[in-house]
């Protein structure tokens, strides 16, 4: 099993839908968890941290299912800029210097 | 907005010879990273640096990269002799604590 799992997509929505990725993880040890944004042939942008008791940032909310390991991503009201790649991050410890292992991403493209 | 800045921003190199990529990483993060990332696949970890010494590395950070930190503000990596497969994206990040990372810009390394 990879460590860092995610459906690559793409996924096609129409502006305004509704759009969840989910993303599972092996190491159950796993201790902090974020999404990251990456347009074509750019940086990975730090999108959102993702906390147990699930978190919200506009359209954008964020669970982590410890019990299952899989984290999501659930996005509202898709803008065209939402068009991106999304990267489940997942580090095996609380902070620190450890290394963390990206998933594939999710390549989400709305469309007008 | 703090940034993290790479140079150059494209390298095309031969093959057998010597790159140095660079990196000035936010002033007062204490973590530094270098990522790579090949056309079409997942940001791949190659080292940390942390008090002026490699923290972990990976198989892929063989006997041929290297990291410097040499002034107290840029962070370098070596290839001593690229090869074919070395081309990818190159990402510096950093990072305060370890919750997550601010990556630089990137340089993307062509080796012909």
């Amino acid at each position: 099993r990879k460590e860092v799992e995610q459906d690559p997509g793409p996924f096609n929505v129409p502006e305004g839908a509704t759009v969840a990725f989910n993303c599972t993880y092996s190491n159950s040890a796993s201790q902090s968890f974020f999404w990251y944004r990456q347009d074509c042939r750019k940086e990975p942008k730090l999108l959102m941290s993702v906390y147990s008791s699930g978190n919200e940032d506009g359209r954008f909310t964020a669970q982590l299912n410890r019990a299952s390991q899989y984290i999501s991503l659930l996005i509202r009201d898709s803008k065209l800029s939402d068009s991106a790649t999304y990267l489940c991050v997942v580090n095996p410890l609380s902070g620190g210097y450890q290394k963390v292992t990206f998933g594939i991403g999710t390549k989400l493209q709305v469309i007008p | 907005e703090p940034e993290v800045t790479q140079t150059p921003s494209h390298q095309v190199t031969q093959m057998g010879q010597e790159v140095i990529l660079r990196c000035v990483p936010i002033s007062n993060h204490l973590y530094f990273y270098w990522y790579r990332q090949i056309l079409g696949q997942k940001v791949e970890f190659l080292v940390s640096f942390y008090n002026n010494e490699i923290s972990e590395k990976s198989e892929i950070f063989d006997d041929q990269f290297s990291v410097e930190r040499p002034d107290g503000s840029n962070f370098t990596l070596k290839i001593r002799s690229t090869k074919l497969e070395d081309s990818a994206m190159y990402f510096c990040a950093s990072t305060l604590s370890g919750f997550g990372y601010t990556f630089g810009s990137g340089t993307r390394l062509t080796v012909v």
